[in-house]
């Protein structure tokens, strides 16, 4: 069975400095996993996506995650906060053939000036 | 942005009628899902369809049904509105299955039911 698990429902950092939304999976083939943005009363939005070609996935928006497997771990990150970054972050795992996308509970990120 | 609308955006019901939501795409994708997004849950998948006519459940699919007679149009029936399916719902696209496709998401629609 698919799952992934978001540590912290919110994380507030400052303006500038660094940002780190946790994702852990649980899969028993290789997955493939996603980040995307929601911004308030909007959809979701896709920031990146591993699908096993590099290790290190940079996105849109200054952010980056790296698949770690034997962290089982997803992490995404970005060096310096900006306070249009805030927004909840919701973490995804697929595999092969499978027909849909099993979310993670989302991390809202506040950002202080 | 992927050419995603849904209608009605907002809408507030009372249990036991019938309501549904409509899903509109504009980029020919074959695949179309539609999710519910609550507090704690994330979203789950409600039901998905692969093509017209052709449609299979999802993890929360008691209480809803879905149809899809023109590849553009996904729509979304709850037979008889109860107040557990208030919730925000999202209709998303995608091009393939069977390899890491990205799912493209519509701006959503809140469902109160009273």
């Amino acid at each position: 069975a698919q799952s992934v698990t978001q540590l912290g429902s919110h994380v507030s950092v400052s303006e500038g400095a660094l940002v780190l939304l946790r994702c852990n999976y649980s899969s028993s083939v290789p997955p493939y996993l996603f980040w995307y943005v929601q911004y308030p009363n909007q959809g979701l939005q896709l920031l990146l996506k591993y699908t096993s070609a590099a290790t290190l996935v940079k996105g849109i928006n200054g952010f980056e995650a790296e698949f770690k497997k034997s962290e089982t771990s997803f992490h995404l990150t970005k060096p310096s906060a900006h306070m249009s970054d805030a927004a909840e972050y919701f973490c995804a795992v697929t595999e092969t053939g499978a027909n849909n996308l099993f979310f993670g509970t989302g991390t809202r990120l506040t950002v202080i000036p | 942005d992927a050419g995603i609308t849904q209608s009605p955006r907002h809408k507030v019901t009372e249990t036991g009628t019938p309501v549904t939501l409509r899903c509109h795409q504009t980029e020919n994708h074959r695949y179309m899902y539609w999710y519910r997004q609550d507090p704690g849950h994330g979203l789950r998948l409600i039901h998905y369809s692969y093509g017209v006519k052709d449609t299979d459940k999802g993890e929360v699919s008691d209480g809803y049904s879905v149809s899809r007679s023109k590849t553009e149009d996904f729509l979304l029936t709850l037979e008889s509105a109860t107040s557990s399916q208030t919730s925000v719902y999202f209709c998303a696209i995608s091009e393939f299955q069977g390899r890491p496709d990205t799912q493209y998401f519509g701006p959503g629609t809140r469902l109160t039911v009273l």
